[in-house]
C-alpha cells in the first residue's frame, strides 16, 4: 500500500532558529508533494505544491525565502521553516500525490517554538 | 475560486444513531471531490471519492454523493460505532488550480458509547 512517514514526529526550537522536516513516500512515485499547516484549531493552510519536473508552487503569506522546499527525486521531499517564530506553531503536513488525484498523508511534524 | 463550507464544527452522537455531516462547495471546474478523516494524533487518511458528478462513493457504511444540482457532498452513516469519533473534512481536488486539496474546516464527531 501507500505509505508516507515524515520525520521527526516533533519538535521543539528556540525563536529565530531554523528547522528542517522530511518527508518519504513508500510503495508508490510522489510526482507530486504538497506541504500544509494545520493549525491547533485543526484548519489547513496550503504551503506550497511540489511536481516533479515544475517549479514548486508557494501559495500567498508563504515564501521560498522561508520555507524553501526541496523535491529531489520520486520518493523524498524536505522543507526547512527559517527563523521560525511562534507564528509558525502547528503541524506540518505531508501530502504525496501518484499522478492520481489521491494525496496520501504522513502523520505530520509538530513544531512548537520557544 | 473554489472553496469548500462544513457548517457543523461538532456533532455528538450516541452509538447507533445517524450521523450526517453536511458539506456543500463552490467550483468552476469538476473536481473530484474527497472524504478524509483525521484521528488523534495522525495526518488525514481518504475515507472515500467521488470523481464523477452525480455518482455516489462509499466505504466502511460511510455515504456521500456528489450532487452537481445542490453543489454538495453531505457524508451519512446509518449507525456509528465509538471508533467513528474522529474529525472528518470534506476535501475539493485543485490540481489544475495548482491548490492540490482545497480542506473544509472540519467536523469533530464524538460518539460516545
Amino acid at each position: 500500500g501507500a505509505l508516507v512517514y515524515q520525520y521527526p514526529r516533533r519538535t521543539i526550537c528556540k525563536s529565530g532558529t531554523s528547522m528542517r522536516m522530511e518527508c518519504q513516500a513508500v510503495g508508490f512515485q510522489a510526482t507530486s508533494v504538497a506541504w500544509y499547516r494545520q493549525s491547533p484549531q485543526k484548519t489547513f493552510e496550503l504551503i506550497a505544491l511540489s511536481t516533479v519536473n515544475s517549479a514548486i508552487k508557494y501559495e500567498q503569506n508563504f515564501t521560498q525565502e522561508k520555507f524553501p522546499i526541496s523535491h529531489p527525486n520520486l520518493s523524498f521531499s524536505s522543507m526547512t521553516v527559517l527563523n521560525a517564530y511562534l507564528e509558525d506553531r502547528g503541524l506540518y503536513l505531508c501530502g504525496a500525490r501518484d499522478g492520481g488525484d489521491t494525496q496520501y498523508f504522513g502523520p505530520g511534524t509538530r513544531l512548537l517554538v520557544l | 475560486g473554489n472553496s469548500v463550507t462544513q457548517m457543523q464544527g461538532q456533532v455528538t452522537l450516541s452509538e447507533e444513531e445517524f450521523l450526517f455531516i453536511n458539506c456543500t462547495y463552490s467550483t468552476t471546474g469538476y473536481p473530484t471531490l474527497f472524504w478524509y478523516v483525521q484521528y488523534p494524533g495522525e495526518g488525514p487518511q481518504l475515507l472515500l471519492k467521488v470523481t464523477t458528478a452525480n455518482n455516489k462513493g462509499s466505504s466502511r457504511g460511510f455515504e456521500a454523493t456528489y450532487d452537481k444540482g445542490t453543489t454538495s457532498f453531505h457524508l451519512q452513516k446509518a449507525s456509528v460505532q465509538e471508533s467513528d469519533s474522529a474529525v472528518y473534512y470534506c476535501v475539493l481536488g485543485d490540481y489544475q488550480g495548482g491548490r492540490a486539496l482545497i480542506f473544509g474546516t472540519g467536523t469533530t464527531v464524538s460518539v460516545s458509547p
